[in-house]
């Protein structure tokens, strides 16, 4: 069965450290999006990308990249890992056809901690 | 600034009975409203999708219903069951845009 598939789906580092978040699905979607949930926040877009070499910054941008060099992957990179990027991580596809009624998919999250 | 509002934050209810988790969004114009399920530790899925021209949508024991004049998205659960609990995320998004404007969700708590 198609799916979308992150990892890790833990991680604890420390600050200033580089993480990467890996986002891979299998349904061939164009669009790929990685967002961040918090308590007491909906869920808040990060990165973007509507197809290959293609990247966009969402709403919390700053302190994250993503680089889209295949169909598959979106992977998230926090340059410097901060305290304020402990959050869970959630990536999702969508197919293009439609952003009216286009299905929407997650992934099962990557809980981040920087101590 | 919050576009979507969703109540209550929480809520308990026992086994067999119904509910209805509330939406209210200010984010005008919009093209579709949906509503999502997350289990704790899991990702969202989807439970209903909505254009700005429907009134009601099912999904099993599932109904949403929309009124676009007062912006308003109501969920109803029939003969809740143990596996209802979860959070439930009421979801905006922008005409022609895979922008989604995410609530912050209603905890649902069914007891036997």
């Amino acid at each position: 069965d198609a799916e979308i598939t992150q990892s890790p789906r833990h991680k604890i580092t420390e600050t200033g450290r580089q993480v990467t978040l890996a986002c891979h699905q299998t349904w061939n979607h164009n669009n790929m999006f990685w967002y961040r949930q918090d308590l007491g926040h909906g869920l808040r877009l990060i990165h973007y990308s509507y197809g290959v070499q293609d990247t966009n910054k969402g709403e919390v941008s700053d302190g994250y990249s993503v680089s889209r060099s295949n169909t598959e992957d979106l992977p998230l990179t926090l340059e410097s890992a901060a305290s304020s990027q402990t959050s869970v991580y959630f990536c999702a596809s969508s197919e293009s056809t439609s952003p009216n009624t286009g299905e929407l998919f997650f992934g099962e999250g990557s809980r981040l901690t920087v101590l | 600034k919050n576009q979507v509002e969703q109540s209550p934050q929480s809520l308990i209810i026992l086994e067999g009975k119904n509910c209805t988790l509330q939406c209210n969004y200010t984010v005008s114009p919009f093209s579709n409203l949906r509503w999502y399920k997350q289990d704790t530790g899991r990702g969202p899925v989807s439970l209903t999708i909505m254009t700005f021209s429907e009134n009601t949508k099912s999904n099993g024991r599932y109904t949403a219903t929309l009124d676009a004049d007062t912006k308003q998205s109501s969920l109803h659960i029939t003969a809740s069951q143990l596996s209802d609990s979860a959070s439930y995320i009421c979801v905006v998004s922008e005409p022609g845009t895979y922008k989604y404007i995410f609530g912050t969700g209603t905890r649902l708590k069914v007891l036997a």
